[in-house]
């Protein structure tokens, strides 16, 4: 079962702010992953990490692997509209492939 | 685009009935893996294919069964459908079984039970 929680649940805010969200486990991943994904879509991968204390950028967007591989944040940058969608962390552990997911950060930007 | 398909896109069942899911992976990936996601929630492991053989698999029950072709695209069959099995079933392929090859998702099959 999902052993990631994610918060907030939900961000309502206006274009040209920055955003944060965070995901905790209670187990350790050797990966983090950030995901979007947007209605009627799959998820698409933003950000990948693999080292813990990695930081790593894509664009408006950065996210780092927690020291304690127990967690990780993702920020995004002067947000715009098409940021619009929902934002899913993933871990993984090493023994094995399967990708653990949060519920989900939905973020809704106004113009 | 990741360049994975699935088919079909909408399907409705009823509660008993078998279903099969179908996936074609990107050029070049050998590896599917199959997640559900039920409304509102992240998406939840199934199984993993590596070379038409699986690979892992989730805490789903047997009824969850799959198979991959020589050409490395997959199906999923659930058996004895559940009012619960309704949920968008998503396929994701990768270029190996290793860790580090990411995986890419399709647009996925919202399945509704009834």
């Amino acid at each position: 079962g999902q052993q990631l929680n994610q918060s907030p649940q939900s961000m309502f805010i206006q274009e040209g702010e920055d955003v944060s969200m965070n995901c905790t486990s209670s187990s350790i991943f050797n990966t983090w992953l950030w995901y979007k994904q947007d209605p009627g879509e799959g998820p698409v991968l933003l950000i990948a990490l693999y080292k813990a204390g990695e930081l790593t950028s894509n664009g408006r967007l950065t996210a780092q692997f927690g020291i304690t591989r127990k967690d990780s944040f993702l920020n995004i940058s002067a947000s715009i509209p098409s940021d619009v969608g929902i934002y899913f962390c993933a871990g993984r552990r090493d023994s094995g492939y399967a990708l653990n997911f949060g519920k989900g950060t939905s973020l809704l930007v106004t113009p | 685009e990741t360049g994975v398909t699935q088919s079909p896109t909408h399907l409705i069942k009823t509660r008993g009935q078998q279903v099969t899911l179908r996936c074609s992976s990107q050029s070049g990936h050998n590896t599917v893996s199959w997640y559900q996601q039920a409304l509102g929630q992240g998406p939840q492991f199934i199984f993993q294919y590596y070379r038409e053989e699986e690979n892992g698999r989730g805490n789903f029950p047997p009824r969850f069964s799959g198979l991959q072709f020589p050409n490395y695209s997959s199906e999923l069959n659930v058996n004895a459908l559940e009012l619960d099995d309704s949920a968008l079933y998503l396929c994701a392929s990768s270029r190996s079984g290793r860790a580090e090859d990411e995986q890419f998702f399709g647009p996925g099959t919202r399945l509704t039970v009834l």
